[in-house]
């Protein structure tokens, strides 16, 4: 079975520095992997997904992600955090063929500074 | 605009009640999911459904029994056996390939009262 960490339970920034989350999953197999942002009392919104090919992905709001297979991690990054970054990001783990599709990391929350 | 809804946004449990939280999506999806979230536990599977008339459970289905009568409708009731049920619960869809997204609902809180 495949399973996701988040190593950082709390991250805090300045407003305009970089940020990195880290993300990593535990699958026998190229994963299908997914960051989600979630605002306090709302759902969750897909940022950005791997499946296959560049290792560089590009999602929405600026957030970039890369798939590094010997390190088992894809970590989120955003080169400059805005005060509207501030929200919960869970990293979560697909495996191939399977119905109940999605584990979730126990997510990272994020604090941005002015 | 597509998506899923997810009613009521704040819901009272009194002890020994079951309640039934309401998700329903117009994105013509095949599946559909619940979860549930506690603080500093992301989230965790309690039913999941991949076509109609037909779900399994997930990693935490004690206490809880959903329905699936419509493609658009995947209720999930909480039931009284269901000791612990103060939650935000978040319903999800999928067109049911792993590779595929999962679109998400509002949410419910729920708290007993």
């Amino acid at each position: 079975a495949q399973s996701v960490t988040q190593p950082d339970i709390h991250i805090t920034v300045s407003e305009g520095a970089s940020l990195e989350l880290r993300c990593n999953y535990s699958y026998g197999a190229t994963p299908y992997l997914f960051w989600y942002v979630q605002s306090p009392g709302q759902g969750l919104q897909l940022l950005l997904k791997y499946f296959s090919g560049d290792t560089l992905v590009q999602g929405i709001k600026g957030f970039e992600a890369e798939f590094k297979r010997s390190q088992s991690s894809f970590n989120l990054r955003k080169p400059s955090v805005h005060w509207s970054d501030a929200a919960e990001y869970f990293c979560a783990v697909g495996a191939h063929g399977s119905a109940r599709q999605l584990t979730f990391g126990s997510g990272t929350q994020l604090t941005v500074l002015p | 605009d597509g998506g899923i809804t997810q009613s009521p946004k704040y819901l009272f449990r009194k002890e020994g009640q079951n309640v039934t939280l309401s998700c329903e999506q117009n994105l013509n999806h095949d599946a559909m999911y619940w979860y549930r979230q506690d603080p500093g536990q992301g989230l965790r599977l309690i039913y999941y459904s991949q076509i109609v008339n037909d779900f399994q459970k997930g990693d935490i289905a004690e206490g809880y029994s959903v329905s699936r009568e419509k493609k658009e409708s995947f209720p999930l009731t909480v039931t009284s056996a269901q000791k612990n049920p103060t939650a935000f619960y978040l319903c999800a869809s999928t067109q049911g390939s792993s590779n595929q997204p999962q679109h998400f609902g509002d949410g419910t809180r729920l708290s007993i009262l």
